[in-house]
């Protein structure tokens, strides 16, 4: 079965320093990966994608994400970490050939503190 | 111009009542879906529509009836509703539903059922 995790439920990391949320996967064949962020009472906002190629995607916001296929992972980072980027963030994957249908992860929620 | 719209954006209505809610897309995708975002913040589809054509309905009670008048429309009409259906329900549109397509949401609609 195809499935997404995000382990950690809670990521804290203090302003201005390195900030990583973790996503790994399970799908049969090659994924799209996608991160998204959700400011609270807001929708989904798309950040970044994986599609081919070169493993590190620069997305919004000054944030960029790894792809290891070996590691089945695609984590989410950022170099200097602001109190803005507080919010929720899902990874999400779909299956090279299937359409329409994304399988989401739980989310994790990001709290910067000043 | 905002991409994907709902109407309205908070729902609040007693046990039994049927409702709907709307969603548009200005983007000219042939893809929408609907999703409902639990208090946990867990993301589920519930249905996906390709030029108003159903593609996705997943485990939802029908009460759910969604409705595609066009492709730029994707509307959900709930009856009977219930205490559990209290979420927020997220639009989505996407060019094709295809491949490495992103999804675009909208900015949700809290229901809640009293």
């Amino acid at each position: 079965a195809q499935s997404v995790a995000q382990p950690e439920d809670q990521v804290n990391v203090a302003e201005g320093n390195p900030l990583t949320v973790k996503c790994t996967y399970s799908v049969s064949g090659n994924p799209y990966l996608f991160w998204y962020v959700q400011y609270p009472n807001r929708g989904l906002q798309f950040l970044l994608k994986y599609i081919t190629g070169d493993n590190l995607v620069k997305g919004s916001y000054g944030f960029e994400a790894e792809f290891n296929k070996s590691q089945t992972s695609f984590h989410l980072k950022k170099p200097s970490a602001l109190v803005s980027d507080s919010a929720l963030y899902f990874c999400a994957v779909r299956r090279l050939g299937s359409n329409y249908q994304l399988i989401w992860g739980a989310g994790t929620k990001l709290i910067i503190k000043p | 111009d905002t991409a994907v719209s709902q109407t309205p954006k908070y729902l609040v209505t007693q046990m039994g009542n049927d409702k709907s809610i709307k969603c548009e897309q200005n983007l000219g995708h042939d893809t929408m879906y609907w999703y409902k975002q639990d208090s946990k913040k867990f993301l589920k589809i519930m249905f996906s529509y390709n030029n108003k054509e159903l593609i996705i309905n997943e485990t939802v009670p029908n009460r759910f009836s969604p409705k595609s008048p066009d492709k730029a429309h994707l509307n959900l009409h709930i009856n009977s509703l219930e205490l559990g259906d209290s979420a927020v329900y997220f639009c989505a549109s996407s060019p094709s539903g295809r491949g490495p397509d992103t999804q675009y949401f909208g900015p949700g609609t809290r229901l809640t059922v009293l």
